[in-house]
Protein backbone atom coordinates (compact mmCIF):
# COMPACT_ATOMS: atom_id res chain seq x y z
CA UNK A 1 0.00 0.00 0.00
CA UNK A 2 1.67 3.25 -1.15
CA UNK A 3 -1.06 5.66 0.72
CA UNK A 4 -2.29 6.79 -2.21
CA UNK A 5 -5.74 6.10 -3.78
CA UNK A 6 -7.25 6.96 -6.94
CA UNK A 7 -10.99 7.43 -8.15
CA UNK A 8 -12.51 6.15 -9.73
CA UNK A 9 -10.73 3.10 -11.64
CA UNK A 10 -12.13 3.20 -14.16
CA UNK A 11 -14.14 5.63 -16.16
CA UNK A 12 -15.41 5.76 -19.63
CA UNK A 13 -16.92 8.82 -21.07
CA UNK A 14 -18.76 9.74 -24.25
CA UNK A 15 -16.63 12.49 -26.23
CA UNK A 16 -17.48 16.14 -25.62
CA UNK A 17 -18.17 15.05 -22.28
CA UNK A 18 -16.08 16.47 -19.01
CA UNK A 19 -14.50 14.14 -16.42
CA UNK A 20 -13.16 14.45 -12.74
CA UNK A 21 -10.35 12.55 -11.02
CA UNK A 22 -9.47 12.31 -7.48
CA UNK A 23 -6.20 11.42 -5.71
CA UNK A 24 -6.25 11.31 -2.10
CA UNK A 25 -2.69 11.08 -0.59
CA UNK A 26 -1.93 10.06 3.27
CA UNK A 27 -1.61 13.32 4.82
CA UNK A 28 2.25 13.60 4.96
CA UNK A 29 2.41 13.75 1.35
CA UNK A 30 3.46 17.26 0.46
CA UNK A 31 4.28 16.77 -2.93
CA UNK A 32 1.86 15.13 -5.58
CA UNK A 33 2.10 14.34 -9.05
CA UNK A 34 -0.27 14.21 -11.87
CA UNK A 35 0.98 11.57 -14.68
CA UNK A 36 -0.67 10.58 -18.16
CA UNK A 37 0.55 7.13 -19.65
CA UNK A 38 -0.87 5.50 -22.67
CA UNK A 39 0.02 2.36 -23.73
CA UNK A 40 3.47 1.71 -24.78
CA UNK A 41 4.74 4.82 -23.25
CA UNK A 42 6.09 5.92 -20.16
CA UNK A 43 4.42 7.97 -17.57
CA UNK A 44 4.52 11.95 -18.95
CA UNK A 45 4.40 14.39 -16.33
CA UNK A 46 1.70 16.49 -16.55
CA UNK A 47 1.45 18.91 -13.18
CA UNK A 48 2.91 18.71 -9.84
CA UNK A 49 1.99 20.86 -6.47
CA UNK A 50 4.26 21.67 -3.06
CA UNK A 51 1.13 21.19 -0.46
CA UNK A 52 -1.93 23.10 -2.29
CA UNK A 53 0.49 25.51 -4.87
CA UNK A 54 0.60 24.28 -8.43
CA UNK A 55 4.29 24.69 -8.88
CA UNK A 56 4.84 23.35 -12.60
CA UNK A 57 2.50 22.51 -15.18
CA UNK A 58 3.17 20.28 -18.57
CA UNK A 59 3.00 21.54 -21.93
CA UNK A 60 0.76 18.61 -22.31
CA UNK A 61 -1.75 20.06 -19.96
CA UNK A 62 -4.02 21.87 -22.51
CA UNK A 63 -6.41 25.03 -21.40
CA UNK A 64 -9.40 21.82 -21.48
CA UNK A 65 -7.25 20.40 -18.29
CA UNK A 66 -7.19 21.83 -14.37
CA UNK A 67 -5.97 20.35 -11.23
CA UNK A 68 -6.50 21.95 -7.99
CA UNK A 69 -5.33 20.71 -4.96
CA UNK A 70 -7.44 22.41 -2.20
CA UNK A 71 -6.10 22.98 1.41
CA UNK A 72 -2.91 20.48 -0.17
CA UNK A 73 -4.74 17.56 0.93
CA UNK A 74 -6.18 15.87 -1.98
CA UNK A 75 -6.04 16.67 -5.70
CA UNK A 76 -8.72 16.64 -8.58
CA UNK A 77 -7.75 16.60 -12.13
CA UNK A 78 -10.29 17.65 -14.81
CA UNK A 79 -10.39 17.34 -18.42
CA UNK A 80 -12.74 19.08 -19.95
CA UNK A 81 -15.16 18.44 -23.64
CA UNK A 82 -12.95 15.23 -23.40
CA UNK A 83 -10.96 14.07 -27.08
CA UNK A 84 -10.78 10.44 -28.14
CA UNK A 85 -7.06 11.34 -27.24
CA UNK A 86 -7.54 11.80 -23.94
CA UNK A 87 -8.09 7.81 -23.43
CA UNK A 88 -4.98 7.13 -21.01
CA UNK A 89 -4.18 6.34 -17.58
CA UNK A 90 -3.94 8.89 -15.06
CA UNK A 91 -1.72 8.13 -12.40
CA UNK A 92 -1.59 10.14 -9.58
CA UNK A 93 2.19 10.10 -7.57
CA UNK A 94 3.55 11.53 -4.39
CA UNK A 95 6.78 12.10 -2.84
CA UNK A 96 7.56 13.21 0.72
CA UNK A 97 10.69 13.21 2.96
CA UNK A 98 9.70 10.47 5.03
CA UNK A 99 9.97 7.92 2.16
CA UNK A 100 13.00 9.21 1.77
CA UNK A 101 12.20 10.87 -1.74
CA UNK A 102 10.87 7.80 -3.66
CA UNK A 103 7.52 8.12 -5.99
CA UNK A 104 5.22 6.03 -5.20
CA UNK A 105 1.69 5.71 -7.33
CA UNK A 106 -1.34 5.34 -6.85
CA UNK A 107 -3.55 3.00 -8.38
CA UNK A 108 -4.08 4.82 -11.43
CA UNK A 109 -7.52 5.87 -13.24
CA UNK A 110 -7.70 4.69 -16.83
CA UNK A 111 -9.88 6.64 -18.70
CA UNK A 112 -11.83 5.68 -21.74
CA UNK A 113 -12.77 8.40 -24.43
CA UNK A 114 -15.58 6.77 -26.87
CA UNK B 1 16.20 18.42 -23.78
CA UNK B 2 15.65 16.02 -20.51
CA UNK B 3 15.39 11.87 -21.72
CA UNK B 4 15.59 8.65 -20.65
CA UNK B 5 16.06 5.55 -22.54
CA UNK B 6 15.33 2.00 -22.03
CA UNK B 7 16.93 -0.81 -24.08
CA UNK B 8 16.10 -3.42 -24.88
CA UNK B 9 12.22 -2.24 -26.06
CA UNK B 10 11.11 -6.07 -24.81
CA UNK B 11 12.66 -9.15 -24.12
CA UNK B 12 11.31 -12.87 -23.93
CA UNK B 13 13.11 -15.85 -21.97
CA UNK B 14 12.90 -18.85 -20.36
CA UNK B 15 12.62 -19.26 -16.75
CA UNK B 16 15.44 -19.51 -14.75
CA UNK B 17 17.25 -17.49 -16.76
CA UNK B 18 19.28 -14.01 -16.20
CA UNK B 19 18.71 -10.82 -17.54
CA UNK B 20 20.19 -6.96 -17.59
CA UNK B 21 17.78 -4.04 -18.00
CA UNK B 22 19.17 -1.11 -19.35
CA UNK B 23 18.65 2.37 -18.50
CA UNK B 24 20.71 5.57 -19.68
CA UNK B 25 19.83 9.24 -19.10
CA UNK B 26 20.58 12.78 -20.00
CA UNK B 27 19.24 15.18 -17.59
CA UNK B 28 20.40 18.49 -16.28
CA UNK B 29 20.74 18.53 -12.69
CA UNK B 30 20.66 14.88 -11.82
CA UNK B 31 19.22 14.00 -8.43
CA UNK B 32 18.46 10.26 -8.37
CA UNK B 33 17.73 7.10 -11.12
CA UNK B 34 14.38 4.80 -10.08
CA UNK B 35 13.13 1.66 -11.21
CA UNK B 36 10.02 0.79 -11.23
CA UNK B 37 7.66 -2.76 -12.12
CA UNK B 38 4.31 -2.42 -14.27
CA UNK B 39 1.86 -5.48 -14.64
CA UNK B 40 -0.96 -3.92 -16.36
CA UNK B 41 -1.75 -1.75 -13.23
CA UNK B 42 0.09 1.66 -12.21
CA UNK B 43 4.00 0.92 -11.47
CA UNK B 44 5.29 -0.26 -8.68
CA UNK B 45 8.55 0.93 -7.00
CA UNK B 46 11.57 -1.32 -7.09
CA UNK B 47 14.55 0.91 -6.34
CA UNK B 48 15.80 4.52 -5.90
CA UNK B 49 19.55 4.96 -6.68
CA UNK B 50 21.59 8.25 -5.81
CA UNK B 51 25.00 7.17 -5.73
CA UNK B 52 27.50 5.62 -8.24
CA UNK B 53 28.55 1.73 -8.12
CA UNK B 54 26.43 1.01 -4.83
CA UNK B 55 24.39 -1.99 -5.59
CA UNK B 56 20.67 -1.99 -4.43
CA UNK B 57 19.53 -5.69 -4.16
CA UNK B 58 16.00 -6.86 -2.78
CA UNK B 59 15.89 -10.75 -3.53
CA UNK B 60 16.31 -11.76 -7.08
CA UNK B 61 16.55 -8.31 -8.44
CA UNK B 62 19.22 -5.83 -7.82
CA UNK B 63 20.62 -2.54 -9.62
CA UNK B 64 23.38 -0.27 -9.70
CA UNK B 65 24.24 3.52 -11.38
CA UNK B 66 27.29 4.78 -12.90
CA UNK B 67 27.08 8.46 -12.77
CA UNK B 68 29.84 8.33 -15.16
CA UNK B 69 28.19 6.53 -17.94
CA UNK B 70 24.83 8.50 -17.07
CA UNK B 71 23.04 4.71 -16.83
CA UNK B 72 21.90 2.05 -15.00
CA UNK B 73 21.37 -1.61 -15.06
CA UNK B 74 18.47 -3.47 -13.29
CA UNK B 75 19.42 -7.36 -13.33
CA UNK B 76 16.92 -10.51 -12.72
CA UNK B 77 18.43 -13.75 -11.49
CA UNK B 78 16.57 -17.12 -11.62
CA UNK B 79 13.62 -15.63 -13.14
CA UNK B 80 10.12 -16.60 -12.78
CA UNK B 81 6.54 -16.27 -14.41
CA UNK B 82 5.72 -13.62 -12.00
CA UNK B 83 8.78 -11.47 -13.39
CA UNK B 84 6.63 -10.36 -16.43
CA UNK B 85 6.01 -7.36 -16.57
CA UNK B 86 6.45 -4.01 -18.11
CA UNK B 87 10.45 -2.28 -15.93
CA UNK B 88 10.06 1.39 -15.75
CA UNK B 89 12.99 3.65 -14.87
CA UNK B 90 13.18 7.47 -14.43
CA UNK B 91 15.42 9.61 -13.55
CA UNK B 92 14.80 12.66 -11.00
CA UNK B 93 16.01 16.21 -10.71
CA UNK B 94 16.61 18.74 -8.55
CA UNK B 95 14.70 21.43 -10.69
CA UNK B 96 11.28 21.57 -10.31
CA UNK B 97 11.20 18.11 -8.65
CA UNK B 98 10.78 16.48 -11.65
CA UNK B 99 10.61 12.55 -12.78
CA UNK B 100 11.70 12.00 -16.27
CA UNK B 101 10.74 8.35 -17.10
CA UNK B 102 11.59 6.25 -20.17
CA UNK B 103 9.19 4.15 -22.07
CA UNK B 104 10.06 0.55 -20.64
CA UNK B 105 11.27 -2.79 -21.08
CA UNK B 106 8.48 -4.92 -21.52
CA UNK B 107 9.71 -8.81 -20.10
CA UNK B 108 8.29 -11.86 -20.84
CA UNK B 109 9.39 -14.67 -18.99
CA UNK B 110 8.06 -18.16 -20.45
CA UNK B 111 7.85 -21.63 -18.46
Amino acid sequence: DTGVSQDPRHKITKRGQNVTFRCDPISEHNRLYWYRQTLGQGPEFLTYFQNEAQLEKSRLLSDRFSAERPKGSFSTLEIQRTEQGDSAMYLCATLTRATNEKLFFGSGTQLSVL
Amino acid sequence: EDKVVQSPLSLVVHEGDTVTLNCSYEVTNFRSLLWYKQEKKAPTFLFMLTSSGIEKKSGRLSSILDKKELSSILNITATQTGDSAIYLCAAGVHTGNQFYFGTGTSLTVIP
